[in-house]
């Protein structure tokens, strides 16, 4: 166990729609990243947090957003949803050496 | 832009047979390095990482990667692969300007038994 929380862990919705994937850090951790993994592109990243303030941005499309919250919770919302976004979406915590701390994922299907 | 390259797709071995996968990465400062794990239908998880010190770093479950600077390579390394083993891995880097773990495309390995 990591000690990083996605929820949910499975998600089926139909294309057009918008969906929220919730992460919770270990504890302690400042740092919230999120990737996307996919069969034809591999493991993407698509944003990193800290402490509240976006850091990073990598492959994100823009109808898709995140944020961290006070309590270092971070939520990625994905909207007008196509199959192609069709993916496992990781979360991960870091303490700044680099170590990322990996969630179990949420499995998204757009049908 | 930093990169991490691995050089195998997919390899697939007996059981019992050695394995090296090669990793290389770009960025000329200094780095942190990492070898992570996927089991089938399983998250990531840390093999091994090196930050500084004896360039030959062990990690978990027999893995072993060699860090050589001069050749911007970070290979992993078993002497006697399992049918356990079976799994992707992902080498990956941290450092410069970017402040997120770079990953490379991952390496999926077959053991057969």
């Amino acid at each position: 166990d990591s000690g990083v929380t996605q929820t949910p862990k499975h998600l089926i919705t139909a294309t057009g729609q918008r969906v929220t994937l919730r992460c919770s850090p270990r504890s302690g951790d400042l740092s919230v990243y999120w990737y996307q993994q996919s069969l034809d592109q591999g493991l993407q990243f698509l944003i990193q947090y800290y402490n509240g303030e976006e850091r990073a941005k990598g492959n994100i499309l823009e109808r898709f957003s995140a944020q961290q919250f006070p309590d270092l919770h971070s939520e990625l919302n994905l909207s007008s949803l196509e199959l192609g976004d069709s993916a496992l979406y990781f979360c991960a915590s870091s303490d700044n050496t680099g170590e990322l701390f990996f969630g179990e994922g949420s499995r998204l299907t757009v049908l | 832009a930093q990169s991490v390259s691995q050089h195998n797709h997919h390899v697939i071995l007996s059981e019992a047979a050695s394995l090296e996968l090669g990793c290389n990465y770009s960025y000329g400062g200094t780095v942190n390095l990492f070898w992570y794990v996927q089991y089938p239908g399983q998250h990531l998880q840390l093999l091994l990482k090196y930050f500084s010190g004896d360039p030959l770093v062990k990690g978990i479950k027999g893995f072993e990667a060699e860090f050589i600077k001069s050749k911007f390579s970070f290979n992993l390394r078993k002497p006697s692969v399992q049918w356990s083993d079976t799994a992707e891995y992902f080498c990956a880097s941290f450092g410069g300007s970017q402040g997120n773990l770079i990953f490379g495309k991952g390496t999926k390995l077959s053991v057969k038994p």
